[in-house]
C-alpha cells in the first residue's frame, strides 16, 4: 500500500509569517492528494486537494504544490492567523483505489 | 458536501463490553469508511463498509473485533467488541463525495474511553 511521510511534526510560526508542511509518498500510482485540518476536538476538515495532472493549486491564503517526479507535495499557508493553529494531515490515494493513506500530522501553532 | 452524523458522540465503557457506533448520511453514498484515531495520532483505516456485502478490513483489523453493518446507502454501524483500554480512541466514519468525486468527508467522531 501507499506510505506517506509528513514533516515537520510540529511547527511554530509568528502571526503573519508563512508555514510550509511537506509530505512524500511512495507509490507513483497515487494521483489524488488531499489536506485536512483538524482543530482540537473536531473532525478533520478537507481544506484543499490536488490531483496529479496539476502542479499547483491555490485557495486564498493556502496553496498546495505537487512534484510527481520527486513524489512529494507541500502545503503553504501565507499570512498565518491564530485560527490557523491546528493539526494538519496530508494524505494520498492510489489511482485505482479509494483508501486514504494519511501522514502522521503536523501540529501548527501560530503565535500572536 | 454530505451532512454526516454519528451516535454516540462519546461514551465511557467497561472492559469486556461492546459498543455500537452509528453513522448516518443525509444522502446516498457508495463508499463509507471507518477510521480510528488514537490519542495524538493520525487516522488509520479500519474497514470499508460495503452495502449488501461484508466489509473489507485493513491489515490488523478483524471482523470479530470490529463487526460492521451497511444495510443501505445512508447508514452504517461499527461495533467495538470485547473492549479493552487499548480500544480507547476516536472512531470516525467518512464518505466519498460520489459520482467520481474523490473527496472524503468525515463525521464528527465518537470518543470512546474504556476503563
Amino acid at each position: 500500500g501507499e506510505n506517506v511521510e509528513q514533516h515537520p511534526s510540529t511547527l511554530s510560526v509568528q502571526e503573519g509569517d508563512s508555514a510550509v508542511i511537506k509530505c512524500t509518498y511512495s507509490d507513483s500510482a497515487s494521483n489524488y492528494f488531499p489536506w485536512y485540518k483538524q482543530e482540537l476536538g473536531k473532525r478533520p476538515q478537507l481544506i484543499i486537494d490536488i490531483r496529479s495532472n496539476v502542479g499547483e493549486k491555490k485557495d486564498q491564503r493556502i496553496a498546495v504544490t505537487l512534484n510527481k517526479t520527486a513524489k512529494h507535495f507541500s502545503l503553504h499557508i501565507t499570512e498565518t492567523q491564530p485560527e490557523d493553529s491546528a493539526v494538519y494531515f496530508c494524505a494520498a490515494i492510489l489511482s485505482n483505489d479509494y483508501k486514504l493513506s494519511f501522514g502522521a500530522g503536523t501540529t501548527v501553532t501560530v503565535r500572536a | 458536501s454530505a451532512v454526516i452524523s454519528q451516535k454516540p458522540s462519546r461514551d465511557i465503557c467497561q472492559r469486556g463490553t461492546s459498543l455500537t457506533i452509528q453513522c448516518q448520511v443525509d444522502s446516498q453514498v457508495t463508499m463509507m469508511f471507518w477510521y480510528r484515531q488514537q490519542p495524538g495520532q493520525s487516522l488509520t483505516l479500519i474497514a470499508t463498509a460495503n452495502q449488501g456485502s461484508e466489509a473489507t478490513y485493513e491489515s490488523g483489523f478483524v471482523i470479530d473485533k470490529f463487526p460492521i453493518s451497511r444495510p443501505n446507502l445512508t447508514f452504517s454501524t461499527l461495533t467495538v467488541s470485547n473492549m479493552s483500554p487499548e480500544d480507547s480512541s476516536i472512531y470516525l466514519c467518512s464518505v466519498e463525495g460520489g459520482q467520481g468525486v474523490r473527496e472524503q468527508f468525515f463525521g464528527p467522531g465518537t470518543r470512546l474511553t474504556v476503563l
